[in-house]
């Protein structure tokens, strides 16, 4: 089954613990990003990356990192993570330009 | 970039009612997806459809390219179908990014 995966679905963690929320898709698709969606604001591209060592900024990059090392994975990391960067995050991917794009199930980050 | 409006914000219907839910986007688009989002948060993704119609069971979609505009359809509800509907568009102008709208958030009566 063609599927994106997120991992962990819900974090609950204290401002500066660096953690690392994992994405992995199946499909073998080059593009996969992140998005943060908050209310009021809607969803927002954080980080995305065109292939394997390729990534760039979105509209929201502050406070992120991401790597993508190999085509299957984008993992978002968090070095210091702030009470401001408590959010449902999706991860996406999909194959060429104009092609589906697939989402992940969400994870519910808290930050105290 | 790209702007995508959503219509109505918010709607209640009784169940068994019909609605229709509009996307407009100010620029050319290669994609337009529609997701429904569940209570628990997740997307689930309607449609992938950047232009002409489908249809999946009681929901259907319909892509206007030319007019920059999507619909989507939703005949005899039921309060499965409550929570908030998004369309998403990718700009021709090669950004590689999803723009969201705003949602239309769906309350389906018993």
């Amino acid at each position: 089954e063609a599927q994106v995966t997120q991992n962990p679905r819900y974090l609950i963690t204290v401002t500066g613990k660096k953690l690392t929320v994992t994405c992995s898709q199946n499909m073998n698709h080059e593009y996969m990003s992140w998005y943060r969606q908050d209310p009021g604001l809607g969803l927002r591209q954080i980080y995305y990356s065109m292939n394997v060592e390729v990534t760039d900024k979105g509209d929201v990059p502050e406070g992120y990192k991401v790597s993508r090392k190999e085509k299957r994975n984008f993992p978002l990391i968090l070095e210091s993570p702030s009470p401001n960067q408590t959010s449902l995050y999706f991860c996406a991917s999909r194959g060429a330009v104009g092609s589906e794009a697939f989402f992940g199930q969400g994870t519910r980050l808290t930050v105290v | 970039g790209i702007q995508v409006e959503q219509s109505p914000p918010d709607l209640i219907l009784q169940e068994g009612a019909n609605s229709t839910l509009r996307c407009n986007f100010s620029d050319s688009v290669n994609n337009l997806q529609w997701f429904h989002q569940n209570p628990w948060g997740q997307l689930i993704n309607l449609f992938y459809i950047p232009s002409g119609t489908k249809q999946n069971g009681r929901l259907s979609a319909t892509t206007v390219a030319t007019e920059r505009y999507s619909l989507l359809y939703i005949s005899s509800s039921q309060t499965t179908d409550s929570g908030v509907y998004f369309c998403a568009a990718e700009s021709t102008s090669g950004t590689y990014k999803y723009i969201f709208g705003t949602g239309t958030r769906l309350k389906v009566l018993a």
